[in-house]
Order: C-alpha cells, then structure tokens, then sequence
C-alpha cells in the first residue's frame, strides 16, 4: 500500500531532550516536507526537500533540523526542544517539485513538551 | 509572495443543504491551489486540485471548487451537505514558479446539522 508512515505517533518529552520523528514514503516520491499544526493557525511547512541531499526552510524553521541521505525518508530532529513546540507534526510527500503534484500526508505524531 | 485566507473559521450548514468554504489567495506567480480535508483526528486527504487547466474543477465526495483569478477566489461548494462531511478543510497555494513551499489558510471547521 502507498503511504506516508510517521513514528513515533504519540511522544511526551521534557524540555532539551533531543528527539527525532522520522518520516519514511514508499511511493518514491521526490518531494518531502514537514509541517506543525497548532489551533488557528493552520499548517505551517517547517522544511522541505525537493530530492536527496537538497533541503530549505519553510515558513517556521527555527529549533528544527532535517536530512535527506536516502529518498524514502526525511527525518526531523529536534536538538533541544522547548514548550513552544508542542504541537501535531505531519510529515508529507510529493512526486517531483512540479506545483501540480498533490502531497500526501502521513498520520501525524502529537509531540508534548514538558 | 504567496499567501491565502479562508474567509470563515467556522461554518454551520443543515443536512441535504448547500456548502460554501470561501478562499481567497495572493500570489505574484500563477498559482496551483488544492483544497484538502481533514477529519477528526485523522490526517489530510485531497479533496482537489487547480493547475492552469478548467477553471472549475471537480473533487471527491461531490466537492467542486471555481478558479476565478479577477477575484483571486477559489471558493469550495457541494450541492448538498451530508453528515459524514463534518470535518476541517485547509485551502493550500503554491506559487507556478519562484518557489517550492505550499502555504495553508487555518481552516474552516464544517459542522453539518442533522
């Protein structure tokens, strides 16, 4: 089955205690990014990578960090997280940069910081 | 510079009865715009997509939505709400050229009455 998998789902962590969510696609897609929900506001694109090795910043970009080594997936690391990023993550991906190609989403991963 | 607004947070309709979620976008290049839906707790499913092709443009689940440029609208409809329609919708942008980041509108919860 097509999909976009995410884990952990579900995380609860203290603050400065270094996480990574990972993303992985298996519809060898080329475009992945990663998005925060929090009420209100919608979903803001944190990054995104257009193929392997090629990464930017979205619109919210600050205490993230992502790599891309292999096409399928597209990890995202929080070094030091704070309160301020509790918030429902989900991780997306497209078949090539085109502003045609519709992205498809994974299950999200809720993350609260303590 | 791309942006999008969706006009109502909110919006409440009765069963069997039309719908309307209003877009409205800012873009300096010809846009591709997308409206997904999202359920409850669940992640982000296309609803539909717009890509310099017909103006109006139809969906899943009976939704349609009409590209008007002198108004930089792209209004979402449905002839006729039926319960299971009861979600969050997010109308997204992505400039044609310049860059490779799709911004969200913060949505519109539909509530639909029995």
């Amino acid at each position: 089955e097509a999909q976009v998998t995410q884990n952990p789902r579900y995380l609860i962590t203290v603050t400065g205690k270094k996480l990574t969510v990972t993303c992985s696609q298996n519809m060898n897609h080329e475009y992945m990014s990663w998005y925060r929900q929090d009420p209100g506001l919608g979903l803001r694109q944190i990054y995104y990578s257009m193929n392997v090795e090629v990464t930017d910043k979205g619109d919210v970009p600050e205490g993230y960090k992502v790599s891309r080594k292999e096409k399928r997936n597209f990890p995202l690391i929080l070094e030091s997280p704070s309160p301020n990023q509790t918030s429902l993550y989900f991780c997306a991906s497209s078949l090539g940069t085109s502003p045609g190609n519709e992205q498809f989403f994974g299950p999200g991963t809720r993350l609260t910081v303590l | 510079a791309q942006s999008v607004t969706q006009l109502d947070s909110h919006v409440s309709v009765s069963e069997g009865t039309p719908v309307l979620l209003r877009c409205n976008y800012s873009s300096s290049y010809s846009p591709s715009l997308f409206w997904y839906v999202q359920h409850p707790n669940k992640g982000l499913q296309l609803l539909l997509k717009y890509t310099s092709a017909a103006t109006l443009v139809k969906g899943i689940n009976g939704f349609e939505a009409e590209f008007k440029k002198s108004e930089t609208s792209f209004h979402l409809t449905k002839p006729s709400a039926h319960m299971s329609d009861a979600a969050e919708y997010f109308c997204v942008v992505r400039a044609i050229s310049g860059t490779y980041k799709y911004i969200f509108g913060t949505g519109t919860r539909l509530k639909v009455l029995a």
